[in-house]
């Protein structure tokens, strides 16, 4: 199966500051999502992010799909950001589930 | 876009003892329902796939006599974890895919303690 690898592991930051988290896969994908999951485990959907880029607010995710691997950039960093970032992908078109990337663990000091 | 609803939230059980968790689609027919499972401090991984009006696909090393997968509906998908023993505690969430918004989208998640 695909296999997704994602950097750094853990990171820590000082309110303001700006980060890129970064994610690599190993095989073509249709699917590629972008979570912040909060301290009460619920996935919050940043990105659905297959190709290309988009952005949302602090928040902006590029994939490139020919080279296999997708950033997403947390800019002016606040402490609520803090948690764990979560890259998935699916090559089923929906009828295979997703395979996760073990996340960032992003913790942002005031 | 689509909501799932998860119930309950939170759940603790005796050794032993079964345990069943809803999965809802308030907003989408879903022929298919997924299921994770996060043990604490790791990644989620996909356990079963769930399929409306037929038996549930299990991932490798899932064993499929202890999480029962019925989805009846297209609405309603319910993991039961029978016999549940303390390695069991975990936090199981459920994914439907909706076509029409792109993407995954997950229910809020149980976290099963067995004590």
């Amino acid at each position: 199966g695909i296999q997704v690898e994602q950097s750094p592991p853990d990171l820590i930051l000082q309110e303001g500051a700006n980060s890129t988290l970064r994610c690599n896969f190993s095989d073509s994908v249709n699917n590629l999502q972008w979570f912040h999951q909060n301290p009460w485990g619920q996935l919050i959907n940043l990105f659905y992010i297959p190709s290309g880029t988009k952005q949302n607010g602090r928040l902006s995710a590029t994939t490139v799909a020919t080279e296999r691997y997708s950033l997403l950039y947390i800019s002016s960093s606040q402490t609520t950001d803090s948690g764990v970032y979560f890259c998935a992908v699916g090559s089923g078109g929906g009828a295979d589930g997703l395979t996760f990337g073990k996340g960032t663990h992003l913790i942002i000091q005031p | 876009g689509a909501v799932v609803s998860q119930h309950p939230s939170w759940v603790i059980c005796k050794s032993g003892t079964s345990v069943k968790i809803e999965c809802r689609s308030l907003d989408f027919q879903a022929t298919t329902m997924f299921w994770y499972r996060q043990f604490p401090k790791q990644s989620l991984m996909l356990m079963a796939t769930s399929n409306e009006g037929s038996k549930a696909t299990y991932e490798q090393g899932v064993e499929k006599d202890k999480f029962l997968i019925n989805h009846a509906s297209l609405t309603l998908s319910t993991l039961t974890v029978t016999s549940a023993h303390p390695e069991d505690s975990s936090f199981y969430i459920c994914s439907v895919h909706p076509r029409a918004v792109g993407g995954y989208t997950f229910g809020s998640g149980t976290r099963l303690t067995v004590v």
